[in-house]
């Protein structure tokens, strides 16, 4: 595709329920990072791919937070048991990394989390 | 662990006026700094990166690094309504985010 595709674009669970966020990057893009933003936040960073190497999982804030990026390209964000305070939007970007993965990051349109 | 900060906002200009937009980073050895913009409701983008220490113009945009006092600025000049957004600086790589200043640009 043209650019990161995210979905579902709104999710609405109840609390204790699983939910997962799937990310498809720009073909080619070898980083993709998942950050969450909630409301009137900034950006808080959750965790990093790069190529084959290990994720760099240091934001994810609780173990109930996974990620996967299967064959280098679509990550799904699992978040299981999820609770109130894991409202947000959670934000996709990919990018054409060098090196140590400075570079322009390209933004998903996000997928708007709801737990009631 | 990395910290940016923006502490300042939000903040209100008239059309025309220039916007000066200020952040901090604590970590010395960092060395790629951005700009992205997020409209309401939209997700960020880029605007500006900066490498070196000194000024760094892009249009009405100029992005402003001094790595000594760890401190990396973004002026609008002659800023326009289409201007008002939330400003994020980021710095580095996975890129450790501001949480933003939110510049409106009165007609």
């Amino acid at each position: 595709g043209a650019g990161v595709s995210q979905s579902p674009s709104n999710k609405v669970t109840e609390k204790g329920k699983d939910v997962e966020l799937r990310c498809d990057p720009i073909s080619g893009h070898t980083a993709l990072y998942w950050y969450r933003q909630s409301l009137g936040q900034g950006l808080e960073f959750l965790i990093y791919f790069q190529g084959n190497s290990a994720p760099d999982k240091s934001g994810l804030p609780s173990d109930r937070f996974s990620a996967e990026r299967t064959g280098g390209s679509v990550s799904t964000l699992t978040i299981q048991r999820t609770q109130q305070e894991d409202s947000a939007v959670y934000l996709c970007a990919s990018s054409l990394a060098a090196g140590d993965g400075t570079g322009e990051l390209f933004f998903g349109e996000g997928s708007r989390l709801t737990v009631l | 662990q990395k910290e940016v900060e923006q502490n300042s906002g939000p903040l209100s200009v008239p059309e025309g006026a220039i916007a000066s937009l200020n952040c901090t980073y604590s970590d010395r050895v960092s060395q790629s700094f951005f700009w992205y913009r997020q409209y309401s409701g939209k997700s960020p983008e880029l605007i500006m990166s900066i490498y070196s220490n000194g000024d760094k113009e892009d249009g009405r945009f100029t992005a402003q690094l001094n790595k000594a006092s760890q401190y990396v600025s973004l002026l609008i000049r002659d800023s326009q309504p289409s201007d008002s957004a939330t400003y994020l600086c980021a710095v580095d790589s996975k890129l450790t985010f501001g949480k933003g200043i939110t510049l409106s640009v009165r007609p």
